[in-house]
């Protein structure tokens, strides 16, 4: 089974344009997590996408945004891009029906090197 | 909220010598917990899982344990290998539903070094 794919793999963009970044997830998960990392924050949560709805979102601002398509592939896109945004981009993909269970298991994708001059 | 706390960094090793990262979490109910390992270049892989106490993870050689009286997973491997050189998140999900759809909360990481 295919894993997780993002594209681009890398980007450099300047102040104040913006960009989209896109994710496939796994045949058969219908979620889509997207996470920022950071040498300086780490790893932080940005939102999660379920079925075309956003189920939860992070402490960022509304610059950032996603959607997710039928197909469970889900693109996040960065407005007004600022220096700090750069940073490795991961999404990560999982069934996201946690049923009786309560546990789900996110598989990563191997990210996109954002580059904000 | 939830925090996850990782030992401090970098850790350099010997080829066969024996790993222990720590691992402390603090979180409301019984969350999920998990090992990602990052090499260079490259995006997170699942290590290894838990999801409920006394659990014991393993993949790899490497192994963890889910001690709900100590709030710990420390990752454990018997011999380290050149190749095991990368760097090690802790996480884990809450598995409460509603805000905590998708959140992995992750450690600050470890950054581990192995020579030959």
């Amino acid at each position: 089974k295919a894993g997780v794919t993002q594209t681009p793999r890398y980007l450099i963009k300047t102040r104040g344009q913006q960009v989209t970044l896109s994710c496939s997830p796994i045949s058969g998960h219908r979620s889509v997590s997207w996470y920022q990392q950071t040498p300086g924050q780490g790893l932080q949560f940005l939102f999660e996408y379920f079925s075309e709805t956003q189920r939860n979102k992070g402490n960022f601002p509304g610059r950032f945004s996603g959607r997710q398509f039928s197909n469970s592939r889900s693109e996040m896109n960065v407005s007004t891009l600022e220096l700090g945004d750069s940073a490795l981009y991961l999404c990560a993909s999982s069934l996201g029906d946690w049923g009786l269970t309560f546990t789900d298991t996110q598989y990563f994708g191997p990210g996109t090197r954002l580059t904000v001059l | 909220g939830n925090s996850v706390t990782q030992m401090e960094g970098p850790v350099t090793l010997s080829e066969e010598a024996f790993l222990t990262i720590n691992c402390t979490y603090t979180a409301t109910g019984y969350p999920s917990l998990f090992w990602y390992v990052q090499y260079p270049g490259e995006g997170l892989q699942l290590l290894l899982k838990a999801t409920k106490a006394d659990d014991k993870g393993s993949n790899k050689g490497f192994e963890a344990t889910y001690r709900k009286e100590t709030t710990s997973f420390h990752l454990e491997k018997g011999s380290v290998q050149v190749s095991d050189s990368a760097v090690y998140f802790c996480a884990l999900e809450p598995n409460a539903g509603g805000t905590s759809y998708g959140k992995l909360t992750f450690g600050q990481g470890t950054i581990l070094t192995v020579h030959p």
